[in-house]
């Protein structure tokens, strides 16, 4: 049972332009949750969806980021014209259903953008 | 706000010396505590639900326990593999579903 998966592990981006990163959540997992961890921080929540609703955004940046989990294929946390703040490991994590459960999360996406 | 504190920062032990992690949390009305293990350039890897106060769960080297106010993970005779950043994190009994992590206390074990 392959664990969470996501792509690119590191990617690299010129500041203005789109980062793309994707997460395929656990087999029989249909709750994603992305965070992001900067240096020296705790991980810190940014959105969670289900399949095709985006339940929770409460910790996305109001400009320029947004998520979706499409009915078919991975979850995409979408950063457009990013800038030199946005450089972080951004982490996704799947859950098989809500309420304390546990969140296993994937290798994650090391975003540099220069 | 939810707020999860972790303390010491990081911490050095000698093989086999035993000690405690101390996770500090202040949230509204706690529905879940978790512990998590995150290795350099990894993905925090699951270890522990804590439920409710008195709680305590087990695995291998590792004990963690939890009061009302604070949960403790205790490492009895570590060894140097068990050097890793130590992860805990709450989720609030509001409906929300996401986990509030503290900054974690990076444990280093030597031979």
């Amino acid at each position: 049972n392959a664990g969470v998966m996501q792509n690119p592990r590191h990617l690299v981006r010129r500041r203005g332009q789109e980062a793309r990163l994707r997460c395929s959540p656990m087999k029989g997992h249909s709750h994603v949750y992305w965070y992001r961890q900067l240096p020296e921080e705790g991980l810190k929540f940014m959105v969670y969806l289900q399949k095709e609703n985006i339940i929770d955004e409460s910790g996305m940046p109001k400009e320029r980021f947004s998520a979706e989990f499409p009915k078919e294929g991975p979850s995409i946390l979408r950063i457009q014209q990013v800038v030199r703040g946005d450089s972080a490991a951004y982490f996704c994590a799947s859950s098989p259903i809500t309420g304390g459960t546990e969140a296993f999360f994937g290798q994650g996406t090391r975003l540099t953008v220069v | 706000e939810d707020q999860v504190t972790q303390s010491p920062e990081a911490l050095r032990l000698q093989e086999g010396e035993s000690s405690s992690l101390n996770c500090s949390y202040t949230v509204s009305g706690l529905r879940g505590l978790f512990w998590y293990r995150q290795d350099p350039g990894k993905g925090p890897e699951f270890l522990f639900t804590l439920y409710s106060a008195g709680e305590e769960k087990e695995k291998e080297r590792l004990k963690a326990t939890l009061t009302k106010k604070e949960s403790f993970l205790h490492i009895t005779a570590p060894k140097p593999e068990d050097s890793a950043t130590y992860l805990c994190a709450v989720q609030a009994g509001d409906g929300s579903e996401k986990l509030v992590f503290g900054k974690g206390t990076k444990l280093t074990v030597n031979p």
